[in-house]
């Protein structure tokens, strides 16, 4: 599993409360991901970090915001949950070789908001 | 910008039957390819890439695909499937940013096996 580690694996709240899932690896890789996956859509990228305290958003990235103050978390925060974000967020390492580099993903977050 | 299309949502096959699973792509630039599928109540894992050389790359649970660029696409295959392949897969494009590979995912096709 190369070592990702998500939390909650589970969580559901109500609208407008603040939530933060967070990704845990232990391997030192620089790049690391947030998608949210939902039916018909695939994955979506959220936000993405290249290195400490650098991240870069993706497709989907309103009402999301990230952080990485170190190299092995990353964090992704929702300021004020609406039932949009209803989703299962999947958090991504970059792994394998530069230029042609493997997505390896933990095991989801699966988000209720009510 | 890079598109992923998988032509079919769901695919129901009986066991040992083959089955194709249908992705087409847009992008302007060379690509990286890829095959991932996610069994039920679990995360996503690499199926197979393609990257360069030779253009049909195969898994090693039997599954295949072939990189056709004059068609933009990367059909999965196999010639017999079985109950443990029942999953959904999705095909996705990579995207270089700033050293970052961004994937852009196909919107998923759900193979189902009957015995």
């Amino acid at each position: 599993d190369a070592g990702i580690t998500q939390s909650p694996r589970h969580k559901v709240t109500e609208t407008g409360t603040p939530v933060t899932l967070r990704c845990h690896q232990t391997e030192n890789h620089r790049y690391m991901y947030w998608y949210r996956q939902d039916p018909g859509h695939g994955l979506r990228l959220i936000h993405y970090s290249y290195g400490v305290k650098d991240t870069d958003k993706g497709e989907v990235s309103d009402g999301y915001s990230v952080s990485r103050s170190k190299t092995e978390d990353f964090l992704l925060t929702l300021e004020s949950a609406t039932s949009s974000q209803t989703s299962v967020y999947f958090c991504a390492i970059s792994t394998g070789a530069s230029g042609a580099n493997v997505l390896t993903f933990g095991a989801g977050s699966r988000l209720t908001v009510l | 910008a890079q598109s992923v299309t998988q032509l079919d949502s769901q695919v129901p096959v009986f066991e040992e039957a083959p089955v194709e699973l249908r992705c087409n792509y847009s992008s302007s630039v060379s690509v990286y390819l890829f095959w991932y599928v996610q069994y039920p109540n679990q995360g996503l894992q690499l199926l197979l890439k393609y990257l360069s050389g030779s253009t049909l790359v195969e898994s090693i649970n039997g599954f295949e695909a072939e990189f056709n660029k004059s068609q933009t696409s990367f059909h999965l295959r196999k010639p017999s499937v079985h109950i443990s392949d029942t999953a959904e897969y999705f095909c996705a494009v990579s995207q270089a940013i700033q050293g970052a590979q961004k994937l852009v995912f196909g919107q998923g096709t759900r193979l189902t096996i009957n015995p």
